[in-house]
């Protein structure tokens, strides 16, 4: 089983800082694929980026995945009020596919 | 509009069983890999169960195999979940998911609420 590692566990920070996120799997993930998602409390999650750096459909270009192999990075160039949330990264090329434990962007 | 509208949560007691369904629209539902996902009150995400287009690839996490059943019936646009011999630390929020074109899953149902208590 590949185990994900995010980190921080919590990053705090005031809109219009850039956030940067790490996600460290325990071994290599097939053909890089690793989706990061976001989490508001009360709603499912929603995917953000797949294959590492592809943007999902409708999400800003303000958000940004890179990495390969075993280290990942999402990046939020400038947060929005609306991007203060949890988000969680997941591998997806191997089973049991995993999550990793989240981290949460909260207002500083 | 693309949907996923899960049911058949509730509060159950431990060793019993419950079956969770997951109805689909919008899309052709037969096309696509689809997902179990769980999370308990507070916690994060797990990945339960999933299984391909067909059928013909299943996966479970450790901790469900030889209790937890995953199906589906493409001409009803359904996905299931057969939950049995339930214990406390399968209380979560149940949701399924649909595997995107290119990977990972891009669209979730609200979830269904599974209580295991007695």
């Amino acid at each position: 089983e590949i185990v994900l590692t995010q980190s921080p566990g919590t990053l705090s920070l005031s809109p219009g800082e850039r956030a940067t996120l790490s996600c460290r799997a325990s071994q290599s993930v097939s053909s890089s694929y690793l989706a990061w998602y976001q989490q508001k409390p009360g709603q499912a999650p929603r995917l953000l980026i797949y294959v590492a750096s592809s943007r999902a459909t409708g999400i800003p270009d303000r958000f940004s995945g890179s990495g390969s192999g075993t280290d990942f990075t999402l990046t939020i160039s400038r947060l929005e009020p609306e991007d203060f949330a949890v988000y969680y990264c997941q591998q997806y090329g191997d089973s049991p596919r995993t999550f990793g434990q989240g981290t949460k962007v909260e207002i500083k | 509009e693309v949907q996923l509208v899960e049911s058949g949560g509730g509060l159950v007691q431990p060793g019993r069983s419950l079956r969770l369904s997951c109805a689909a629209s919008g899309f052709t539902f037969g096309d696509y890999a689809m997902h179990w996902v769980r999370q308990a009150p507070g916690k994060g995400l797990e990945w339960v169960s999933g299984l391909t287009w067909n059928s013909g690839s299943i996966g479970y996490v450790d901790s469900v195999k030889g209790r937890f059943t995953i199906s589906r019936d493409n001409a009803k646009n359904s996905l299931y979940l057969q939950m049995n011999s339930l214990r406390t630390d399968d209380t979560a929020l149940y949701y399924c998911a649909k595997r995107g074109a290119s990977g990972g899953f891009d669209i979730w149902g609200q979830g269904t609420m599974v209580t295991v208590s007695s």
